[in-house]
């Protein structure tokens, strides 16, 4: 596609839910990145994926958080048993990875969970 | 540790106005250095970004930054402001040939008419 697209935009959950969070990343692009955002606070690295395998998964903040990427494109940000806390919201970002790139960010997706 | 630094978390400017956005990197070895902007209601785009080369970057929209690897810095500059820059601004790095980019927590801008 022309640019990163991230469903829902917006999702209201109940604390004690799953939920699950899609990204489809520009056409041709190997890196694949999730953040967080808190309100008033800056991006939070929580994985990256280079193509379908996820080298550094050290961002995310526990168990109940993963994350999968299938066919080198559509990746699942997937959150169990939500909590407050989660509120956020949740970047999608993709990256081609010979040369020097940066990453092209969607327009996110915002959780609130009640 | 890695890390990104933003000094300011809001700053009020008149158009017109200089600005500068101070971010400070904590990174060993050879870095990559973003700065993305934020406008209201948009996603996440790149002003400008450094690999190599000359440290002094110019971007899209009249924004420079000057790399400083003394200061370990990258503030971004712009000598004078619309009111159509008011955004969210992020300094962003990560080691030269990795992937795992860094955010500063941000600057809010907000330029008055």
């Amino acid at each position: 596609g022309a640019g990163v697209s991230q469903s829902p935009s917006n999702k209201v959950t109940e604390k004690g839910k799953d939920v699950e969070l899609r990204c489809d990343p520009i056409s041709g692009h190997t890196a694949l990145y999730w953040y967080r955002q808190r309100l008033g606070q800056g991006l939070e690295f929580l994985i990256y994926f280079q193509g379908n395998s996820a080298p550094d998964k050290s961002g995310l903040p526990s168990d109940r958080f993963s994350a999968e990427r299938t066919g080198e494109s559509v990746s699942t940000l997937t959150i169990q048993r939500t909590q407050q806390e989660d509120s956020a919201v949740y970047l999608c970002a993709s990256s081609q990875t010979e040369g020097n790139t940066e990453a092209f960010f969607g327009q996110g997706t915002r959780l609130t969970v009640v | 540790a890695q890390s990104v630094s933003q000094h300011n978390h809001h700053v009020i400017l008149s158009e017109a106005a200089s600005l500068e956005l101070g971010c400070n990197y904590s990174y060993g070895g050879t870095v990559n250095l973003f700065w993305y902007v934020q406008y209201p209601g948009q996603h996440l785009q790149l002003l400008l970004k450094y690999f190599s080369g000359d440290p002094l970057v110019k971007g899209i929209k009249g924004f420079e930054a000057e790399f400083i690897k003394s200061k370990f810095s990258f503030n971004l500059r712009k000598p004078s402001v619309q009111w159509s820059d008011t955004a969210e601004y992020f300094c962003a790095g990560r080691n030269t040939g990795g992937f795992k980019t860094i955010f500063g927590a941000g600057t809010r801008l907000f330029v008055k008419a």
